[in-house]
């Protein structure tokens, strides 16, 4: 099965905390991307980071940083000194192949709150 | 450099009516892609072209069509509109693993 999950509905945190978003997906290709967006109250598809699944250095983005446990399945977002403008819904996607394209298969989403 | 451009960006739709939804892209890509999100569903694949001329299935095709008879645009048909189609609906394009969206468009049929 393609699916990608996560667990959270909603998380909250304080202004400069730390907070990680969880994200499990189940594929079996060996070769793959894993993504995190951000779609604020405008709904605009924000990328935040993107790792590939080839490459065991987590990938890094500013404030913004993953935990890839391959062989766990496991990609969780990290964002350190939260700020007001990180509050949106996050979205984890991963890469599944398909009818020789790629389609990007994505969770339910977690609403992250900030509060001031 | 526009991205991707969705138009319309809103409309309201009554049970049994068409229409079609225009998404540009400007990057020259190959892959692009219609989804649309509903609350506490994330975002679900409805149809995808890997070129044009090309169509194919997502998860949700049913209630829809779609054409690619320009490689820059990539439109989505609802012959018959359904209460249960109310959702936003994204157009996305890529190359490489790189995905721009467009800024959706919000539907509503009543």
């Amino acid at each position: 099965a393609q699916t990608v999950t996560q667990s959270q509905p909603e998380m909250s945190v304080q202004e400069a905390e730390t907070v990680t978003l969880s994200c499990t997906y189940d594929t079996s290709e060996s070769d793959y991307y894993l993504f995190w967006y951000k779609q604020p109250p405008s709904r605009q598809m924000i990328l935040v980071i993107r790792q590939e699944a080839y490459k065991q250095q987590n990938a890094t983005e500013n404030r913004f940083s993953v935990n890839f446990q391959k062989a766990a399945k496991s990609f969780s977002l990290k964002i350190s000194d939260s700020q007001l403008g990180d509050a949106a819904m996050y979205f984890c996607a991963s890469t599944f192949p398909q009818g020789g394209s790629e389609k990007l298969v994505f969770g339910k989403g977690t609403k992250l709150t900030v509060n001031p | 450099n526009a991205g991707v451009t969705q138009t319309p960006k809103f409309r309201v739709l009554k049970t049994g009516q068409s229409m079609t939804l225009l998404c540009a892209q400007d990057m020259n890509h190959e892959y692009m892609y219609w989804y649309r999100q509903d609350p506490g569903m994330g975002l679900r694949l409805i149809h995808y072209s890997v070129g044009e001329g090309t169509t194919a299935k997502g998860e949700v095709p049913d209630g829809y069509n779609v054409s690619r008879l320009k490689k820059q645009n990539f439109l989505l048909g609802l012959e018959s509109a359904a209460p249960s189609q109310t959702s936003v609906y994204f157009c996305a394009s890529s190359y490489r693993w790189g995905y721009t969206f467009g800024s959706g468009t919000r539907l509503t049929v009543v």
